[in-house]
């Protein structure tokens, strides 16, 4: 079945620094992925809604210009926390959807637990 | 914006048949209604989706009312494993909008 690769499964960073987390769709290409938050024991929370070869739609209140989306190639979408800061640990996931498939399931990643020191 | 509504939790016996509820009144005609489950730390998982018929898998039941704004994840026989917090998601082009989901308990 199709498979969402996320890399890393967790990272730990010093505050201030940088942090750039892979989602891949490894056996299709996927047009559009998604990106998410999720705090500990909340709901999901969706961040951003990015397209290939297209800036990222983002969710009100998500700061595009601390959480860079890049969506460079049908089956590689980055998200990039920027100068991190303690608030930002969480738990981030993305997911994607086959090209031209919207009626088929979203395949999502396993998650990459991100926590700032 | 279509948004869906959920029950926060809901408690189940298992072996027994469990009904989670989603309301989407703001539904539009391209969405489809998907449901996903999530288990701890892990991402969600597909569960079943449909547009307006009634759809059956090996892991569910997917009952969609005549108006579409209501839809029902039926899980026929609750088990341990399906403990696990349910999303029923409205996905149309580029567009994806969900709720809270319900925290399913179910009870040995």
């Amino acid at each position: 079945g199709a498979v969402v690769s996320q890399h890393p499964s967790w990272v730990i960073c010093k505050s201030g620094t940088s942090v750039k987390i892979e989602c891949r769709s490894l056996d299709f290409q996927a047009t559009t992925m998604f990106w998410y938050r999720q705090f500990p024991k909340q709901s999901l929370m969706l961040m951003a809604t990015s397209n290939e070869g297209s800036k990222a739609t983002y969710e009100q209140g998500v700061e595009k210009d601390k959480f860079l989306i890049n969506h460079a190639s049908l089956t590689l979408s980055t998200l990039t926390v920027t100068s991190a800061h303690p608030e930002d640990s969480s738990f981030y996931i993305c997911s994607a959807i086959r090209a031209g498939s919207y009626n088929s399931p979203l395949h999502f990643g396993n998650g990459t637990r991100l926590t700032v020191t | 914006d279509a948004k869906t509504t959920q029950p926060n939790s809901m408690e189940s016996n298992e072996e027994e048949p469990v009904h989670l509820p989603c309301n989407h009144s703001t539904i539009s005609g391209t969405d489809y209604i998907h449901w996903y489950r999530q288990l701890p730390s892990q991402g969600p998982e597909y569960v079943i989706h449909g547009l307006t018929s009634n759809v059956n898998n090996r892991m569910a039941s997917l009952a969609i009312a005549e108006d579409r704004k209501s839809s029902t994840l039926i899980l026929h026989r609750a088990t341990l494993r399906d403990a696990a917090v349910y999303y029923c998601i409205l996905l149309s082009i580029n567009m994806l909008t969900f709720g809270g989901g319900t925290r399913l308990m179910v009870k040995p």
